[in-house]
């Protein structure tokens, strides 16, 4: 089994949508990142979490929420949907200095 | 705020060439520089971490550099394979230290290994 999973792997929204993407780790780490990769931009990151009291935004935090429900579980929530949201979304978790990836969650919002 | 720039952006070679792809990075109080490897579509994969301290690290056919007194890390591919073929992603802290407030990416190289 993989040791970060991302669901769902695949979405489409419409603009005005409240959608919630997931990430679940088997990995133990207390670090937690949500990242967003653009075409031409690179990744950028969107908010991340030390432990389930700990929550810190990102780079480009606007539009975007968090929750973390429990030491193996980080959401990413877009409150209300646009167009410029559409990305390929990564989360992430970390142990001393290095950072592990899920599969990734393409969304698309039409 | 950190900045990481990737050289050249795209690459082609023939099969079993050695090669090097370059990244450069503008805050060099950092204590490790990542490099990860990206398919088409899929998630990112961790290739080597260099810490500061050991300058070089090495996995197989790769080895990784590091010289924070220049701001710059290359990745050196040994007998390259077309399974090689990926983008290659260079990622440093985003702020002075270790990464733990996140990593600042570069644009990744495009390489592509010809049969």
């Amino acid at each position: 089994d993989a040791d970060v999973t991302q669901t769902p792997r695949n979405r489409i929204t419409k603009t005005g949508k409240r959608i919630m993407l997931e990430c679940s780790q088997t990995k133990g780490h207390d670090r937690m990142y949500w990242y967003r990769q653009d075409p031409g931009l690179g990744l950028r990151l969107i908010y991340y979490s030390f432990d389930v009291k700990d929550i810190n935004k990102g780079e480009i935090s606007d539009g975007y929420s968090v929750s973390r429900q429990a030491q193996a579980k980080f959401s990413l929530s877009l409150e209300s949907a646009i167009p410029n949201q559409t990305a390929l979304y990564f989360c992430a978790t970390s142990i001393g200095n290095e950072q592990f990836f899920g599969p990734g969650t393409r969304l698309t919002v039409l | 705020k950190q900045e990481v720039t990737q050289i050249p952006a795209a690459l082609s070679v023939p099969e079993g060439e050695n090669l090097v792809l370059n990244c450069s990075f503008t805050d060099s109080a950092i204590y490790n520089l990542q490099w990860f490897r990206q398919d088409p579509g899929k998630g990112l994969t961790s290739l080597l971490l260099i810490q500061s301290s050991q300058r070089e690290q090495t996995s197989g056919r790769l080895n990784a550099s590091l010289d924070k007194s220049s701001g710059r890390s290359t990745l050196y591919i040994a007998a390259s394979q077309p399974g090689d073929s990926a983008t290659y992603l260079c990622a440093a802290p985003m702020y002075s230290g270790g990464g733990a407030d996140g990593l600042t990416f570069g644009k990744g190289t495009h390489l592509i290994i010809q049969p």
